[in-house]
């Protein structure tokens, strides 16, 4: 069976620090990634996606960035972080896409403090 | 408008009460659809998944999908406290398999 770690848990940062963010998939070759950050009252916001080692997808323009050096690992990064980088983030996998849909599997998320 | 209206609750009821959930969406080209479930402070968890019209069902939980009128469901039956969670519909179209779209959720609490 599959699974997905995400750590650490819970992270408090200062404002202007860089950020790092790793998750990993276990038990399956391939599969399609997911950054997500959830906000209260305004739902899942997807972020990155990648179908494969080095290849990424940005959905919103944003102050973060994300990489995939190996084929099941994402991270999740920034520079310099700001107030409004708080939230939950949430990393997901999928089995390769194709001519059929494939639902999103999540990990438990980071919340993450900007002071 | 949203592509996906889910109201927010909160809905409170009584332990054994059957419950549901609905979302509404815009998009005909949807033709896939779930249910997710998410404890506080936990990632979602994905509880049921089908695809176009129809009825689901895997033990106390149905989930139904009505194209005609855009409109997904899912039903609890003999809910338990363990039920309180927020859950969220989501649902995606065949050519844009990696996107999917979210209703905001529904958080739900079941009294003993």
């Amino acid at each position: 069976s599959q699974t997905i770690h995400q750590w650490p848990a819970t992270l408090v940062q200062p404002v202007g620090s860089p950020l790092s963010l790793e998750c990993t998939v276990e038990g399956t070759s391939n599969p399609n990634l997911y950054w997500y950050r959830q906000a209260a009252g305004r739902g899942l916001q997807l972020l990155f996606y990648s179908v494969g080692i080095g290849q990424i997808s940005s959905e919103v323009p944003q102050n973060l960035s994300a990489s995939r050096p190996q084929d099941r690992q994402f991270i999740l990064s920034s520079k310099k972080l700001l107030l409004s980088d708080s939230g939950f983030y949430l990393c997901a996998w999928s089995f390769p896409g194709g001519a059929g849909g494939q639902p999103q599997h999540f990990g438990d998320g980071t919340r993450l403090s900007i002071l | 408008q949203k592509e996906v209206e889910q109201d927010p609750g909160p809905l409170s009821v009584p332990e054994g009460a059957i419950v549901s959930l609905n979302c509404t969406y815009s998009n005909s080209a949807f033709q896939y659809f779930m249910w997710y479930r998410q404890y506080s402070r936990k990632g979602p968890e994905l509880l049921m998944y089908t695809y176009s019209s129809g009825n689901k069902e895997d033990g106390r939980f149905t989930a139904q999908v009505d194209k005609s009128s855009k409109y997904i469901s899912l039903f609890i039956r003999d809910s338990q406290p363990s039920d309180s969670a927020t859950y969220l519909c989501a649902m995606f179209n065949a050519g844009n398999n990696r996107k999917l779209i979210w209703g905001l959720g529904t958080s739900l609490a079941v009294n003993p």
